[in-house]
């Protein structure tokens, strides 16, 4: 059974870091690219970051370029997303999630979300 | 970046009925679409990709159409566990995006 687990969040003051983990188990990871996806309370969902099984090729959104990086440690079956510079606005629950496989060099065009953590909660306050 | 706009915000419906999720791509995604259902607390769930294939484990009363810019979520027979809000989203271009949502309230 595929299983993601978010760790990491929690009360930050706007201008500081946190960095997220996201604990895979079910599947190999590294075959897998990953991504992280937020929701504002009460707000719908946004896609801000996603990198490839080698961390090769990383992609962001613009909300989050500059500040958030995206990093995966496959000997661990982890994910992390460090947040620099955190603003009010990045207050969210974060969740990773699946995106598609890629062997041998040959990708499949599973670029939609699969598999999603149960989420953890980021809040930015004074 | 790509908008996905759907239609409408919130739909009211009644156990059995059948109800029709729009959702408008900004410029054609093709068929690189995909739908998830989310419940209060809960993460998102895939219910369709690539427009019309439904996901493992989905029951066949979800259906989805379309190609382009224009695309749709079928419930043919709503059932009580399917009241939740419902997200589609583009994967044809960076970055991924998606719709505001459609929440399916019980009448």
């Amino acid at each position: 059974e595929v299983r993601l687990v978010e760790s990491g969040g929690g009360l930050v003051q706007p201008g500081g870091s946190l960095r997220l983990s996201c604990a895979a188990s079910g599947f190999t990871l590294s075959s897998y690219e990953m991504n992280w996806v937020r929701q504002a309370p009460g707000k719908g969902l946004e896609w801000i970051s996603n990198i490839s099984g080698s961390s090769i090729d990383t992609h962001y959104a613009e909300s989050v370029k500059g500040r958030f990086t995206i990093s995966r440690d496959n000997a661990k079956n982890s994910v992390y997303l460090q947040m620099n510079s955190l603003r009010v606005e990045d207050t969210a629950t974060y969740y990773c999630a699946s995106g598609r496989s890629c062997i041998n060099g040959l990708c499949d065009d599973d670029l939609y979300f699969r598999h999603w953590g149960q989420g953890t909660l980021v809040t930015v306050s004074s | 970046d790509i908008q996905m706009t759907q239609s409408p915000s919130t739909l009211s419906a009644n156990v059995g009925d059948k109800v029709t999720l729009t959702c408008r791509a900004s410029q054609s995604i093709r068929t690189w679409l995909a739908w998830y259902q989310q419940k209060p607390g809960k993460a998102p769930r895939l219910l369709i990709y690539k427009a019309s294939i439904l996901e493992s484990g989905v029951p066949s009363r979800f259906s989805g159409s379309g190609s382009g810019t224009e695309f749709t979520l079928t419930i043919s027979s709503l059932q009580p566990d399917d009241f939740a809000t419902y997200y589609c989203q583009q994967y044809n271009t960076y970055p991924w995006t998606f719709g505001q949502g459609t929440t399916v309230e019980i009448k």
